[in-house]
């Protein structure tokens, strides 16, 4: 089985553009969480999608926003660029969206702003 | 809120055990470890359920104690392949299953094994 797909892998972008990032689950997952991580702050939950639906956001400007498809992958986008949003993005996909569920995380995206 | 994970890092020799500690200040459903090698993703190795439910590998075990809200992983004769960052991750803030996929991760834990 598939493992958790994470498209593009490498971005580099400017301070004030957009970038939206993708991500496909494992197969028969519908529940898609997306992670930054950088090396200040470590790993930090950014939101959670189930069903088309948010079902949890973390502490997280309305810069950062996602969406979820029928077919259960996911969308990232962040708008308004800043230098302090270069980090290594990442989504993890699991069966449901329990609190016991096992998260399988992607390769990443690694965004760069300059 | 972030769990605390203690040692920040370790250095062992092939062979060696470890334990990784991390504690919350929050009563948890589940706890979940992963290991991150430089420039990958973290990938899963185990994950503890209050109850005492516990699901991961044969070489690598772990603990619970839900009333401490405290885990710990144990690496058994540790290999090379084991070096990397070890993190946890605690989900279930409450106590609770039904409170979603959010994961709040500690700092981690450098782990080198030498030969």
């Amino acid at each position: 089985k598939a493992g958790v797909t994470q498209t593009p892998r490498y971005l580099i972008k400017t301070r004030g553009q957009q970038v939206t990032l993708s991500c496909s689950p494992i197969s028969g997952h519908r529940s898609v969480s997306w992670y930054q991580q950088t090396p200040g702050q470590g790993l930090q939950f950014l939101f959670e999608y189930f069903s088309e639906t948010q079902r949890n956001k973390g502490n997280f400007p309305g810069r950062f926003s996602g969406r979820q498809f029928s077919n259960s992958r996911s969308e990232m986008n962040v708008s308004t660029l800043e230098l302090g949003d270069s980090a290594l993005y990442l989504c993890a996909s699991s069966l449901g969206t329990g609190s016991g569920e096992t998260q399988y995380f992607g390769p990443g995206t690694r965004l760069l702003v300059l | 809120q972030q769990p605390v994970q203690s040692p920040q890092a370790v250095i062992l020799r092939e062979g060696e055990d470890a334990v990784i500690n991390c504690s919350s200040s929050k009563a948890l459903y589940s706890v979940h470890w992963y290991r991150q090698k430089h420039g990958e993703a973290p990938v899963f190795l185990m994950i503890l359920l209050k109850g005492g439910e516990q699901k991961g590998h044969e070489k690598i075990s772990a603990s619970f104690n839900e009333k401490k809200q405290q885990s710990s992983l144990y690496l058994t004769a540790s290999q090379l392949s084991y070096s990397g960052t070890y993190f946890c991750g605690t989900g279930g803030h409450g106590g609770t299953y039904n409170q979603g996929g959010k994961l709040i991760f500690g700092q981690g834990t450098e782990l080198s094994v030498k030969p």
